[in-house]
């Protein structure tokens, strides 16, 4: 069955310095990839996917996330965090001919100025 | 382009009510999904729909939710009656579908449930 994992329940950063918010999977096969972000008193909001191709994908508001199929792992990262990047995000995995997608179960991001 | 639509935003019941919640998925997106959130956990899938008929609800609690998606457009999510776990917001979600299942999906503001 499939399974992903965020092992951090928060993470915190300073405001200018490079972000990472971990995720696992556990999936048969090649999975399809997603990053969800949530703000407050807002539904969840797509940020990037990976399906396949270069394990490097960019996403919105300069996020971008690197699949590592060795480690099972879809860690996301920006370059430079800001005050308005705190929310709450969700990793998320499909299993390829599979109908449902998985979330963790999500890592607070808190950046402070 | 519209987002996708729920209503109400808040609810509260009484244990054993009725409650019903509604969903207008975005134009044009075939697959509608409703998840249940509670408090520090993600999304649960409890159903999903392709057009108007169901493709997984396996984790639906048939003895109490319900869900209809009759013209393959809005649909809308019963539970009868309400048990105090049920407390939760209740996500509606909808996606393209193209024959393949890596499309993105696209949430509405969700439903607030409270269960007194």
């Amino acid at each position: 069955a499939q399974s992903v994992a965020q092992p951090e329940d928060q993470v915190n950063v300073a405001e200018g310095n490079p972000l990472t918010v971990k995720c696992t999977y556990s999936v048969s096969g090649n999975p399809y990839l997603f990053w969800y972000v949530q703000y407050p008193n807002r539904g969840l909001q797509f940020l990037l996917k990976y399906i396949t191709g270069d394990n490097l994908v960019k996403g919105s508001y300069g996020f971008e996330a690197e699949f590592n199929k060795s480690q099972t792992s879809f860690h996301l990262k920006k370059p430079s965090a800001l005050v308005s990047d705190s929310a709450l995000y969700f990793c998320a995995v499909r299993d390829p001919g599979g109908f449902k997608t998985i979330f963790g179960a999500g890592t607070r991001l808190f950046v402070k100025a | 382009e519209a987002g996708v639509a729920q209503s109400p935003r808040y609810k509260i019941i009484e244990k054993r009510q009725s409650v019903a919640f509604w969903c207008n998925p975005i134009s044009g997106h075939a697959t509608l999904y409703w998840y249940q959130q509670i408090l520090g956990q993600g999304p649960k899938l409890l159903i999903q729909f392709q057009n108007n008929g169901v493709v997984d609800d396996s984790q639906l609690p048939k003895d109490r939710f319900s869900a209809e998606r009759l013209k393959g457009v809005d649909s809308t999510l019963k539970i009868q009656p309400a048990k105090l776990e049920d407390s939760a917001v209740y996500l509606c979600a909808s996606s393209i579908s193209s024959g393949t299942d890596y499309n993105e999906q696209f949430f509405g503001p969700g439903t607030r449930l409270t269960v007194l």
